[in-house]
């Protein structure tokens, strides 16, 4: 277990619905970031936050956003749903920036647009 | 599109083998990173080599880093059932916070 969690587990939504996933970072760690994984690929970096600032963007539209908070819980926000945003969603904290140390990995979203 | 490739894709072994999986990438890196994934569920980090190091041991792990070709190689010696897992390299950009998985080797250990 690394302390990260994540909600909901699964969760189906309708094409051009809006969703939120949460995160609870693990105790200390004060940079989270996002993943999205479709079936059968390697995790594709969304954004990483710090201290509540997003410094670090992947190649993902402007309806993917995320939120930090105080208490280093997070949101990730995706508006406009489509078809291929199906997939796991993961969020991972960590005391530095994503390439520069471990990530502690929740257990992942299991997201599903109809 | 991601800056890893894992090679082979797939991977069986019998039990007490070894398994070697390899990762090319394309840009600068400050540090690569090896994970492994059980069933599609959260990542666990395995271990981090930095550009300036060449081979680094963990346990039953050695990973090697040949920043001239863009490459490293992840070895698991003495292989148990309990290994069998997906396993992906990850790398930052060096210019910029941005960071990369690979595709991915899927690693089956047969009792």
């Amino acid at each position: 277990e690394t302390g990260v969690t994540q909600s909901p587990t699964h969760l189906i939504k309708t094409r051009g619905q809006q969703v939120t996933l949460r995160c609870s970072s693990q105790s200390g760690h004060n940079t989270v970031s996002w993943y999205q994984q479709a079936l059968g690929q390697g995790p594709q970096f969304i954004f990483q936050y710090y201290r509540e600032e997003e410094n670090g963007r992947g190649n993902f539209p402007p309806r993917f956003s995320g939120l930090q908070f105080p208490n280093y819980s997070s949101e990730l926000n995706v508006n406009a749903l489509e078809l291929d945003d199906s997939a796991l969603y993961l969020c991972a904290s960590s005391l530095v920036q994503a390439g520069l140390g471990e990530q502690f990995f929740g257990p992942g979203t299991r997201l599903t647009v109809l | 599109s991601q800056q890893g490739e894992e090679d082979p894709q797939a991977l069986s072994i019998q039990e007490g083998e070894n398994a070697t999986m390899n990762c090319s990438y394309k840009t600068s890196i400050n540090n690569l990173q090896w994970y492994r994934q059980n069933s599609g569920r959260g990542l666990v980090h395995l271990i981090l080599i930095r550009s300036n190091e060449r081979e680094k041991h963990s346990g039953r792990l050695r990973v090697t880093l040949d920043t001239s070709k863009k490459s490293s190689s992840l070895l698991i010696t003495a292989s148990r059932a309990a290994d069998t897992a997906s396993y992906f390299c990850a790398t930052d950009a060096s210019t910029g916070n941005q960071f990369y998985f690979g595709t991915g080797t899927s690693l089956t250990v047969i009792p």
